[in-house]
């Protein structure tokens, strides 16, 4: 099953307004990072979290992880036409001390032009 | 350069027929993965390996058997095809981190339909 669920599964907004994408996960982790996928092609790394962190910054983007809640936000700030992808997130997880990601089921993003 | 590259990017074939998939990585990483996307997007493990040895195995038909020849290549060999093979497989790799996850850098996939 996946580890993670985003919410929403899809989501269109205009040039300019901000979009929230929210994960939870199930399980201990030491980080979690977000992903972007657009139509057609691989994935390709945005930012990580690690689970000693609350927030973290990178350029437009803004994450936030709550660790109580098992929750992380993804927010694009001033978006652009140019951000229409899908987005995942992607947990690490502590328990069995495996390498690879659990990934959630993704947010379809649309930005109007 | 391309960092992960995967060969083919499509590969179109009948049921029953064995097929390869080729990943190679040119950033000095030590763990290398396959992923299956399937048609709703949703993206799994199947393999992982670090320095050319086996860390993970998930529950993947043994039809699917990765081969590394070296710490730079992944390959996938899927035998007697099934029409729910046909999925996104991705490649990635990422530097070793003990047992910690790191960013991991992913190829373009390889869309293989089964027909």
């Amino acid at each position: 099953s996946q580890q993670g669920e985003e919410d929403p599964q899809a989501l269109s907004i205009q040039e300019g307004e901000n979009a929230t994408m929210n994960c939870s996960y199930k399980t201990s982790i030491n980080n979690l990072q977000w992903y972007r996928q657009n139509s057609g092609r691989g994935l390709v790394h945005l930012i990580l979290i690690r689970s000693n962190e609350r927030e973290k910054h990178s350029g437009r983007l803004r994450v936030t992880l709550d660790t109580s809640k098992k929750s992380s936000s993804l927010l694009i700030t001033a978006s652009r036409a140019a951000d229409t992808a899908s987005y995942f997130c992607a947990t690490g997880r502590v328990d069995t001390g495996r390498r690879a990601l659990t990934f959630g089921s993704g947010t379809r993003l649309q930005v109007q032009p | 350069d391309t960092a992960v590259s995967q060969t083919p990017k499509y590969l179109v074939t009948q049921m029953g027929n064995d097929k390869s998939i080729k990943c190679e990585q040119n950033l000095g990483h030590d763990t290398m993965y396959w992923y299956k996307q399937d048609s709703k997007k949703f993206l799994k493990i199947m393999f992982s390996y670090n320095n050319k040895e086996l860390i993970i195995n998930e529950t993947v038909p043994n039809r699917f058997s990765p081969k590394s020849p070296d710490k730079a290549h992944l390959n996938l060999h899927i035998n007697s095809l099934e029409l729910g093979d046909s999925a996104v497989y991705f490649c990635a790799s990422s530097p070793w981190a003990g047992g910690r996850t790191d960013t991991q850098y992913f190829g373009p996939g390889t869309r293989l339909t089964v027909l």
